[in-house]
This record gives structure tokens, sequence and C-alpha cells, in this order.
């Protein structure tokens, strides 16, 4: 089973303030996912990166896969207390039907 | 939308129960997981199923069962419950290979 290390585990920022989040492998995934998880909620999918180097925007989010597909990036712009929440980045080694392997995620806090 | 439905959000039952836990899809997918989610731990594969009558072992199998007789229905069987599977159970499901997952709300469990 592949390993992804994700950091920081922990982030609480003011309202306004940039944050990225990392998420680190020293294998190579065919894909990589971010969710998202709030409370009580199960995660929810933000978004799929599939080719090494790809950069996919949603609003302020902004998700990098990293050129070697080990890597891979969340930054968030001008943050804002909803994006409060637990984010997970989950590795697809590809090739059959395995569950993903996710990373321990981090918890993100935006202070209003 | 994906409606991946788990049979309940919060479940108390008492050690040495055989405890059955339902996930049940709406979309047709070929593909079905069941993890558990711990503090500290992040998400951890029990069982998948690619297939109806399928199932393959995750990285935690020990202690669970699964049953998956229709294609939309997979359940996770714990034969004789422990404390130690106190936790947080996630159902997700997907299209087929390579195709992201999409989970239910999640079943907190504790084993008293």
């Amino acid at each position: 089973t592949q390993l992804l290390e994700q950091s920081p585990q922990f982030l609480s920022i003011q309202e306004g303030e940039n944050l990225t989040v990392y998420c680190n492998s020293s294998s190579v995934f065919s894909s990589l996912q971010w969710y998202r998880q709030e409370p009580g909620e199960g995660p929810v999918l933000l978004v799929t990166v599939v080719t090494g180097g790809e950069v996919k925007k949603l609003k302020r989010l902004t998700f990098q896969f990293g050129d070697a597909r080990k890597d891979s990036s969340l930054h968030i712009t001008a943050a804002q207390p909803g994006d409060t929440g637990l984010y997970l980045c989950a590795g697809d080694e590809g090739g059959g039907a395995d569950g993903l392997t996710f990373g321990k995620g981090t918890h993100l806090i935006i202070q209003p | 939308d994906v409606k991946v439905t788990q049979s309940s959000r919060y479940l108390v039952k008492r050690t040495g129960e055989k405890v059955f836990l339902e996930c049940v899809q709406d979309m047709d997918h070929e593909n079905m997981f069941w993890y558990r989610q711990d503090p500290g731990l992040g998400l951890r594969l029990i069982y998948f199923s690619y297939d109806v009558k399928m199932k393959e072992k995750g990285d935690i199998p020990e202690g669970y069962s699964v049953s998956r007789e229709k294609k939309e229905r997979f359940s996770l069987i714990l034969e004789s419950a422990s404390t130690n599977q106190t936790s947080m159970y996630l159902c997700a499901s997907r299209t087929g290979f390579w195709q992201p997952q999409h989970f239910g709300d999640g079943t907190r469990l504790s084993i008293l």
C-alpha cells in the first residue's frame, strides 16, 4: 500500500488569508483526488487530477498535480469561514479495483 | 447526483454482537467500498467489491466480512463486535476503474 503524507495536519488562519495544503508520496499515482469532509458527514469529492503537471481551479481553490504524479497541492485564495473542514487527498494506484490510499487529512479552520 | 445511502447514522451495539452495516447506491456503480475512519489514522480500506458476489480484502479486513448479493447493496458485517471496532464507517461507490469515489454520510458505530 502506497503512503500519502499530508501537511499541515492542522491549520487555523484568519478570513482573507491564503493557504496551501500539501500531499506527498514517494510513489506514483495514476490519479489523485481531493475531498472535503464536514463533521458528521462523508467526504465530498472536490476534484480529480490525472495528468502530471495538471492544474484545476474550483472558484478560489487551485489544485495541482506534480509533474511526476507523486505529489499534489491545494491552494485556497482569500479563505472564508465556509472553507472550514477536513481536507483529504487520496491517491488511486490504478490498474485495478482497489480502494483509494488516503492522507490523514488537514483540519482547516478559518476564523472570521 | 450520485446517492450513496448508509442505513444508520448512529449505532450502539454490545461486545460480541453480530452487527450489520448496510449501504445502497442508486447509480448502478460497479465498485463499492467500505472504509473506517479513526482520528490520527485517517481512512482505511476494509473490503471492496468490484462486482456482484465478488469481494476483496482491503488493508484491515480482520474481524469483518462483507456481502454483495445485489449490485446496489454492499453490506459490512462485524462477526463478533469488539470495542476496538468503535469507529466511523464510510461506504463508497464508483462507476469503475479510475473513476472518483462517492461516499455516504457514514455510520458512527459505538461498541460498548
